[in-house]
């Protein structure tokens, strides 16, 4: 099974948005509502941002959100602060034999 | 609170295996699916394999099919990964995770515990 294509990194200004895509198949994005999002910072254990493709876990600000089209989900972070700069991962289940893929990771650097 | 707490850092030589604990607490233990996900030095992240404690239930990835055995002490609230024949591409840091499964398996990863290091080096 292979990762899920995310771009390797993603800037943008204190204030600004910034949108991460996250290209699967019809196995795993494509076909099913369980895509969801972890921020990870140096040398921590990522945390949960955004899961089943839109929702947010108590505690996320309304400034991250999730969306999907076809194979392709997006997360968007929106009045960037410089806090938000870390590594972000998308993930999808993809059945019962493949259970779970990861996307390749993108940096979010906040300039 | 919901923690997961795992065993320490471990270095191995190649051909070795290794046991990683993940001890649970703050939730019902038998309620949760737990995870195991590494991410090797500077690279993204990889799921391993699954295990469901109410009933021993498994799931791997094919990648790992042979070589790693989850296992679980429901009296003590704590999870076992072990991975065997070890190689240098498996130096890694290995998380375990929990999948909420109350009232239905939520197929996301709200908690992680704090990582093990494994470095296998001859």
């Amino acid at each position: 099974q292979s990762a899920l294509t995310q771009p390797p990194s993603a800037s943008g200004s204190p204030g600004q948005s910034v949108t991460i895509s996250c290209t699967g198949t019809s196995s795993d994005v494509g076909g099913y509502n369980y895509v969801s999002w972890y921020q990870q910072r140096p040398g921590k254990a990522p945390k949960l941002m955004i899961y089943d493709v839109t929702k947010r876990p108590s505690g996320v600000p309304d400034r991250f959100s999730g969306s999907k089209s076809g194979n392709t989900a997006s997360l968007t972070v929106s009045g960037l602060q410089a806090d938000d700069e870390a590594d972000y991962y998308c993930s999808s289940y993809a059945g019962s034999n493949t259970h779970y893929v990861f996307g390749t990771g993108t940096k979010v650097t906040v300039l | 609170q919901v923690q997961l707490v795992q065993s320490g850092a471990e270095v191995q030589k190649p051909g070795a295996s290794v046991k990683v604990s993940c001890k649970a607490s703050g939730y019902t233990f038998t309620g949760s699916f737990l995870h195991w996900i590494r991410q090797a030095p500077g690279q993204g992240l990889e799921w391993m394999a699954y295990i469901d404690p109410n009933s021993g239930g498994t799931g791997y990835a094919q990648k790992f099919q042979g070589r790693v055995t989850l296992t679980r002490d429901t009296s003590i609230s704590t999870a076992y990964m072990e991975l065997s024949r070890l190689t240098s591409d498996d130096t890694a840091v290995y998380y375990c995770t929990r999948e909420e499964c109350t009232p239905r398996c939520s197929k996301n990863f709200g908690n992680w515990g704090q990582g093990t290091l494994l470095t296998v080096s001859s």
